[in-house]
Parts: structure tokens; sequence; C-alpha cells
């Protein structure tokens, strides 16, 4: 099957710029995630979505973060305006259901470079 | 709220010689375990996870890990290690109620010398 798919992968940007981020899950999963992991750090749930509901938005700084899942299938993660500690990666991941019994699946990844 | 601790940035093997990455959790209630692997330029891949009953897990490639309660431990391990298996090594945590969300430590990165 096909995995998690994200693009760009790779993105530089100047500070105060925005930039979006795109992920398609595997098909037929319900449940989305987008993670925050910054160098020599391990991912940080940034939001996730059942459907195109969202389940858990606890850590996302919403004053410049915004993420949707419209059709309940890909998702698109901004950020604007973008500061410095924003440079990490994004990790995209999908799974069958939502719940950690349910195995969670990730796409390579968007690495942010904010200059 | 929940946390994971992964001890050593970094461990280092001899092929062929036996491999522990070490974790420890805090989390209220019982824990849902898990270790990922992370090769380079590649997301996330799923390794083994603890959900209850046996506390010895068995997952991919041949990597194990051991659920001790007493001592909130979940080390990775494997009986013989091989070049290959040279990644960052990441431990999660769920609690079982309430917010679910992956917590995860600040990885291992495993180096295994030919």
């Amino acid at each position: 099957e096909a995995g998690v798919a994200q693009s760009p992968r790779y993105k530089i940007i100047e500070k105060r710029q925005s930039v979006a981020f795109w992920c398609n899950p595997i098909s037929g999963h319900a449940t989305l995630y987008w993670y925050q992991q910054i160098l020599g750090q391990g991912p940080k749930l940034l939001i996730q979505f059942q459907n195109n509901g969202v389940v858990d938005d606890s850590q996302l700084p919403k004053d410049r973060f915004s993420a949707e899942r419209l059709k309940g299938v890909d998702s698109t993660l901004k950020i604007q305006p973008a500061k410095l500690e924003d440079s990490a990666v994004y990790l995209c991941a999908s799974s069958l259901a939502a719940g950690p019994t349910y195995e969670q699946y990730f796409g390579p990844g968007t690495r942010l470079t904010v200059t | 709220a929940q946390s994971v601790a992964q001890p050593e940035d970094q461990v280092n093997v001899a092929e062929g010689n036996p491999l522990t990455v070490k974790c420890t959790y805090s989390v209220s209630g019982n824990p849902y375990l898990f270790w990922y692997v992370q090769y380079p330029n590649r997301g996330l891949q799923f390794l083994l996870k603890y959900i209850t009953g046996d506390n010895l897990v068995k997952g991919s490639y041949g990597f194990e890990a051991e659920f001790n309660k007493s001592q909130t431990s979940f080390h990775l391990k494997k009986p013989s290690a091989l070049v290959s298996d040279s990644a960052l090594y990441f431990c999660a945590v769920s609690p079982d109620t309430g917010r679910r969300a992956l917590t995860f430590g600040s990885g291992t990165r495993l180096q295994v010398q030919p």
C-alpha cells in the first residue's frame, strides 16, 4: 500500500513569511496527525484530526499555526508569520482510527528552515 | 502529564553483540509504550508496542522490548546487532485514559560498528 505522502520535502523561508505543508494520508485512515520535530528532540504533537474534525490541538500555537482537513482526507498545515524557532521537521502521520492501539504511519517529513 | 526519558544520546555496539537502548517513562494510569526507528531522510517506522499482557514484546527486525512496571522502564533489545540497525530510536508513551496522544523521548542514536 502507498505510504503517507508529504510535500514539499524541503523549504527555506525568511522570518515573517508564510509557508504551507501538505499531507496525504494512507487511504482509509480516519485519523491524521501533525508533529513538529526540532533537531535533537522527539516529535511533538501539534494537532490531531479524526476525519475532518479536530480531536486535539492543545499544543498548536494558534496565533501563527493553522491546519485543516476539509474533506477528511488530505491536510494542510500553515505557518503565518514564521519565526526562527519554527525551524524543524514537520511530520504527518495517519492511523486507521484514533487511540494508541492503532499504529501510526509516518510520512518522510518536510524540513523547514527559517532564516 | 506524561514524559519519556532516554538517558543515552548515543549507544555504540559492535556487530554481532547484543544491544540495549534504554527508556523510562512517567504516566498517570497504565501506559501504552512504543518504539519507533528513524533512518536518515525517512519518516519514523513502527517497531513494536506494549499494550497489555506479556511483558516481553517482540517486534520487527528481531527487536524486542521488556516492560517493567516497577522500574517504569521499556528497554529495547536485540540479541545480535547488525550494521544496518544503525539509526535513531525513539521511545513513546501514551496513557490508557484521557488525552491519548503519544509523547516521545528525545531519541537515542544507535551506532553499530562492523
